[in-house]
């Protein structure tokens, strides 16, 4: 079965400090997963994208990384700031156009 | 990139009525998508809408419960019918970008159903 797991479901950090999300899947054969960040409200806004062959990939302050062998992926968020506050969402799509989505982890960052 | 917006952005209607939801996207697309996101979970796919064709449905969801119209490749609209508190959600159409891994949601509308 094709599925999408997140961890931990939510999380609060101090602003500045470093945090690392987690995204395990099953879904195959795997085209690409991709990080969303959805803030209250908001409709979701892609951080990153890995295809198979893409281990890590930033943007800023948040760095993904894949491991296609153990079919897991991280997302690290680095200095926190307030804004970070959001759900992140982890995607993978499956050859085909097919997209699975995980529960996301809900991120508060406190001063 | 593709900007897409969405009307309304709230409502809050009673029980046994419908509600009509807008998407606009700033380019010609060819497949469109509406997600239903319940409180607390992730987005569910609803259906799939190609322009010129029927939309094809997800398993659970109906289209006499969701009818959704594209009548051209920057336009869709999804109608929730005959509410019920179950269907409070907020609402997302997406689309897929040029580069087929590239996926855009709109800011998505919060239904409330009392």
């Amino acid at each position: 079965k094709n599925q999408v797991e997140q961890s931990p479901q939510s999380l609060i950090i101090l602003e500045g400090k470093n945090c690392t999300l987690q995204c395990n899947y099953t879904v195959s054969p795997f085209s690409n997963l991709r990080w969303y960040k959805q803030d209250t409200g908001r409709g979701p806004v892609s951080l990153t994208i890995m295809t198979f062959s893409e281990n890590t990939k930033s943007n800023g302050r948040y760095t993904a990384t894949l491991d296609a062998d153990t079919k897991q992926s991280s997302l690290h968020i680095t200095a926190s700031q307030l804004s970070d506050s959001a759900s992140y969402i982890c995607v993978v799509s499956r050859t085909g156009n097919q997209f699975y989505f995980g529960t996301g982890t809900s991120l508060t960052v406190i001063p | 990139s593709a900007v897409i917006s969405q009307k309304p952005s709230r409502d809050i209607c009673q029980r046994g009525t419908s509600l009509t939801i807008q998407c606009q996207v700033d380019s010609q697309v060819t497949m469109m998508f509406w997600y239903r996101q319940q409180p607390g979970q992730s987005l569910t796919l609803i259906a799939t809408a190609n322009q010129g064709s029927e939309a094809t449905y997800e398993s659970g969801f109906v289209i006499d419960k969701f009818p959704i119209s594209r009548p051209n490749l920057t336009f869709s609209t999804l109608t929730v019918s005959n509410m019920s508190p179950e269907d409070s959600s907020i609402y997302l159409c997406s689309v897929t970008g040029q580069a087929y891994h590239e996926q855009y949601f709109g800011p998505g509308t919060r239904l409330t159903v009392t």
